[in-house]
């Protein structure tokens, strides 16, 4: 089946600073990657939908230029969280849209969790 | 807004028990409705889906119904497994987006 990496799977970085989260499609190619959030013992919160060669699209409520996208292959889209600060500690997960069976569906990846000291 | 309800977790039972984990859901017109299943340390994968009212999901020993009557999709396997320990999500999407609604997810422990 399709499979989705997800670099790196733990981050830990200080407050202030930049850091970035990689998604690839594996073994096809994804037009649209979708960004989601999660916090403990909640749901995942889709922030953002990222399609190749253009702008990504934010959910209401996420700030774009807190939290970077660029989806400039066809396998990759990243995710910058810029400033980070202790707030944007969070469980972050992307999934690529391919086909199964006549359906669009997510792949997803594995998640990263970051923490901002 | 359309919204996703599953009971709270966690669930344990023994191998070979019955399990059934609620869901249910809010949303206009006729949602399509999925359940993934999230294995440690690995991505959500779909474990299966229904389109419309009626439809039964099934995969791997798991069914789901589509209830729009009562607006659930109650998932159900007969006789879980060890193997079966996971974290379940329940989720729906609308009127041909791709944005899936998320429950809160249920993990699930089968103990030998």
């Amino acid at each position: 089946g399709a499979v989705v990496s997800q670099h790196p799977s733990w981050v830990i970085c200080k407050s202030g600073t930049s850091v970035k989260i990689e998604c690839r499609s594996l073994d096809f190619q994804a037009t649209t990657m979708f960004w989601y959030r999660q916090f403990p013992k909640q749901s995942l919160m889709l922030m953002a939908t990222s399609n190749e060669g253009s702008k990504a699209t934010y959910e209401q409520g996420v700030e774009k230029d807190k939290f970077l996208i660029n989806h400039a292959s066809l396998t990759l889209s990243t995710l910058t969280v810029t400033s980070a600060h202790p707030e944007d500690s969070s469980f972050y997960i992307c999934s690529a849209r391919g086909l199964a069976g006549g359906w669009n569906i997510q792949y997803f990846g594995a998640g990263t969790r970051l923490s901002v000291l | 807004g359309n919204s996703v309800t599953q009971m709270e977790g966690p669930v344990t039972l023994s191998e070979e028990a019955f399990l059934t984990i609620n869901c249910t859901y809010t949303a206009t017109g006729y949602p399509s409705l999925f359940w993934y299943v999230q294995y440690p340390g690995e991505g959500l994968q779909l474990l299966l889906k229904a389109t419309k009212a009626d439809d039964k999901g099934s995969n791997k020993g798991f069914e789901a119904t589509y209830r729009k009557e009562t607006t659930s999709f109650h998932l159900e396997k007969g006789s879980v497994q060890v193997s079966d320990s996971a974290v379940y999500f329940c989720a729906l999407t609308q009127g041909g987006s791709e944005k899936l609604v998320f429950g809160k997810g249920t993990k699930l422990t089968v103990n030998p």
